[in-house]
């Protein structure tokens, strides 16, 4: 049992370049969720979705595209990089059981230069 | 959701109890208060939550007080891989599992 598998774990993109980062959970979770960390603003979300099929904008959507199209799988997609979204990226998922606890992946540290 | 303020930094003894406490004054009647921590460069990790009831597990206490306008996450006896930046967070329960609100926490250092 993984738990949530995040690739690539380090990334340098030069500016206006696009990449994916991958998340994919075998827990069989309902939901899903991209934040990303800067220093001193703590995690922000980015995107979520709550099933296959279903996504929906967090606090700081501008600049990334998700979906959904399988349980196991919420890819990020970053269209064209920007210094602004040079950061730490952290996928979680979670049953829809009430109050279920967020598990969360160990991070994709991005740098656009 | 509703905010939370917490201090920024806290030491602790090894072998000592660590109490980090957690102001949230604004809570909702169906807001539960979760607690997660973050160990250098790795991912959170769910320590516990509660709605008003103290809870405890393996790893910590939660101490929620009668009013639930503020909690205390105790450690009971820290040890250096406690070292970490523990977040309070509190939400409402069914349906919003994906939209947690994290701040800023407090950075706990376990010292020898």
């Amino acid at each position: 049992n993984a738990g949530v598998t995040q690739t690539p774990k380090f990334q340098v993109l030069k500016t206006g370049q696009s990449m994916t980062l991958q998340c994919a959970q075998d827990m069989n979770h309902e939901y899903m969720s991209w934040y990303r960390q800067d220093p001193g603003m703590g995690l922000r979300l980015i995107h979520y979705s709550v099933g296959a099929g279903i996504t929906d904008q967090g606090e700081v959507p501008n600049g990334y595209n998700v979906s959904r199209s399988t349980t196991e799988d919420f890819p990020l997609r970053l269209l064209s990089a920007a210094p602004s979204q040079t950061s730490v990226y952290f996928c979680a998922s979670s049953t829809s059981g009430e109050n279920s606890p967020l598990h969360f992946g160990n991070g994709t540290r991005l740098t656009v230069t | 959701d509703a905010k939370t303020t917490q201090p920024p930094s806290m030491d602790c003894a090894e072998g000592r109890a660590a109490n980090l406490p957690c102001n949230h004054s604004t809570i909702s009647g169906n807001e539960y208060v979760y607690w997660y921590r973050q160990i250098h460069s790795q991912g959170p990790q769910y320590i516990i939550h509660g709605l008003k009831n103290n809870e405890t597990n393996e790893m910590a206490s939660l101490i929620i007080t009668e009013d639930r306008k503020s909690s205390t996450l105790i450690l009971p006896h820290a040890t250096l891989r406690d070292t970490a930046v523990y977040y309070c967070i509190v939400r409402v329960g069914v349906g919003t599992a994906s939209k947690l609100t994290f701040g800023t926490g407090t950075r706990l250092q376990v010292t020898l």
